[in-house]
């Protein structure tokens, strides 16, 4: 099986700072990698495709890189609406969320 | 607009079995693959099943697999999963995805829209 792995666990950040997010993964899913984030109390919400592709519809400060095992996600410049938890997920082998990242504003 | 609804949850003793329901309006159901996702109380997401437009692509979690059954009924436009020896750790909250990829040999891929979920608790 997959592991996923994000790192940080969590973070602060001030309004307009850029934030970045990694997630590995135990072995190759070449792009095989989506970001989502959810809002307390919300269901998740699609952002980023096949690791670097923006959903319609989404703000261009969020951003997504890598391949292999190795991805990032960037908001270029944080704002008190991208307050949330972050999570990467592989489709390479069945499907597997990571742990999450939680977003707070210092 | 996409709405996936679903219905089936509650409370239910350890060893019994649940059926789920899951509701789909707003797209062409039999023309994507789709999935469930659970979230346990204050925990992250975690992947449970997924299948192919046309059923010929199951996949289930090793934390479920023998025990859950995912199915769904194009002609009713209806995802189901079928939770069978249901234990204290399935209790969460169940999430209803539709999969993004315009029919697709697998389930594998983004998820671009998900409902608000049924909650299972699992207790005596």
């Amino acid at each position: 099986d997959i592991q996923m792995t994000q790192s940080p666990s969590s973070l602060s950040a001030s309004v307009g700072d850029r934030v970045t997010i990694t997630c590995q993964a135990s072995q190759d899913i070449s792009n095989y990698l989506n970001w989502y984030q959810q809002k307390p109390g919300k269901a998740p919400k699609l952002l980023i495709y096949d690791a670097s592709n923006l959903e319609t519809g989404v703000p261009s400060r969020f951003s997504g890189s890598g391949s292999g095992t190795d991805f990032t996600f960037t908001i270029s410049s944080l704002q008190p609406e991208d307050i949330a938890t972050y999570y990467c997920q592989q489709y390479d082998n069945l499907v597997t969320f990571g742990p999450g990242t939680k977003v707070d504003i210092k | 607009e996409v709405q996936l609804v679903e219905s089936g949850g509650g409370l239910v003793q350890p060893g019994r079995s649940l059926r789920l329901s899951c509701a789909a309006s707003g797209f062409t159901f039999d023309d994507y693959a789709m999935h469930w996702v659970r979230q346990a109380p204050g925990k992250g997401l975690e992947w449970v099943s997924g299948i192919s437009w046309n059923s010929g692509s199951i996949g289930y979690a090793d934390s479920v697999k023998g025990r859950f059954t995912i199915s769904r009924d194009n002609a009713k436009n209806s995802l189901y999963l079928q939770m069978n020896s249901l234990r204290a750790e399935d209790t969460a909250l169940y999430y209803c995805a539709k999969g993004a990829t315009l029919i697709s040999g697998s389930y594998y891929g983004a998820i671009d829209y998900w409902g608000q979920g049924t909650l299972v608790t699992v207790s005596s």
